[in-house]
């Protein structure tokens, strides 16, 4: 396993509110990222982090924030949930942003917008 | 980034080898070739990668040819759970545009028994 929990693993939450998911490693690795995958899309990158408090988006960012204050924490907050957002979130993990820097996924969070 | 192409699915039989075949002729020379697999409801699972010298580690083996343009993953003695989609990918580095880590639609390796 690559000591990262994601937390919920499974949430049904209403349009309009809130919703935040966590991420936390147990690796010390500098980068994370947040990822959606969706049937027909597969695996899109949302946004991700180089170190506490240094984030950047990814190509599907927008209705997303994320923040980072601690190394072993990444969370990914939806201001307010729309259907669209309706998906499973993968967190991962590398030491770097070089091709030859592994990038683990955790198990997921499924999320539902209703 | 460099694409890659595989085909949708092939099987084989439990306790032989499994080839997973993946072509990816525009990759850059210093792009890495990943393969992860996928069950169902679960993250993706790195397996392998390697850049142009074979690999071996305890799950599977890598075979890449001499010009980069494909690869193979050898899964030496399949078992019924090495059923998967298993994903090919070039893994572009960060910084530029927007990254991408461009997992495809893979391809799904049923193992029979």
């Amino acid at each position: 396993d690559a000591g990262i929990t994601q937390s919920p693993r499974h949430k049904v939450t209403e349009t309009g509110t809130p919703v935040t998911l966590r991420c936390h490693q147990t690796e010390n690795h500098r980068y994370m990222y947040w990822y959606r995958q969706d049937p027909g899309h597969g695996l899109r990158l949302i946004h991700y982090s180089y170190g506490v408090k240094d984030t950047d988006k990814g190509e599907v960012s927008d209705g997303y924030s994320v923040s980072r204050s601690k190394t072993e924490d990444f969370l990914l907050t939806l201001e307010s949930a729309t259907s669209s957002q309706t998906s499973v979130y993968f967190c991962a993990i590398s030491e770097g942003r070089y091709s030859g820097n592994t990038i683990y996924f955790g198990e997921g969070s499924w999320l539902t917008v209703v | 980034d460099a694409k890659t192409t595989q085909p949708p699915s092939m099987d084989c039989a439990e306790g032989r080898a499994a080839n997973l075949p993946c072509n990816h002729s525009t990759i850059s020379g210093n792009e890495y070739v990943y393969w992860y697999r996928q069950i169902h409801s679960q993250g993706p699972q790195y397996i392998i990668h390697g850049l142009k010298n074979n690999e071996t580690n305890e799950m599977a083996s890598l075979i890449i040819t001499e010009d980069r343009k494909s690869s193979t993953l050898i899964l030496p003695h399949a078992t019924l759970r090495d059923t998967a989609v298993y994903y090919c990918i070039v893994r572009v580095p960060l910084g530029g545009a927007n990254s991408k880590l461009t997992f495809g639609k893979g391809i799904t390796l049923s193992v029979r028994p």
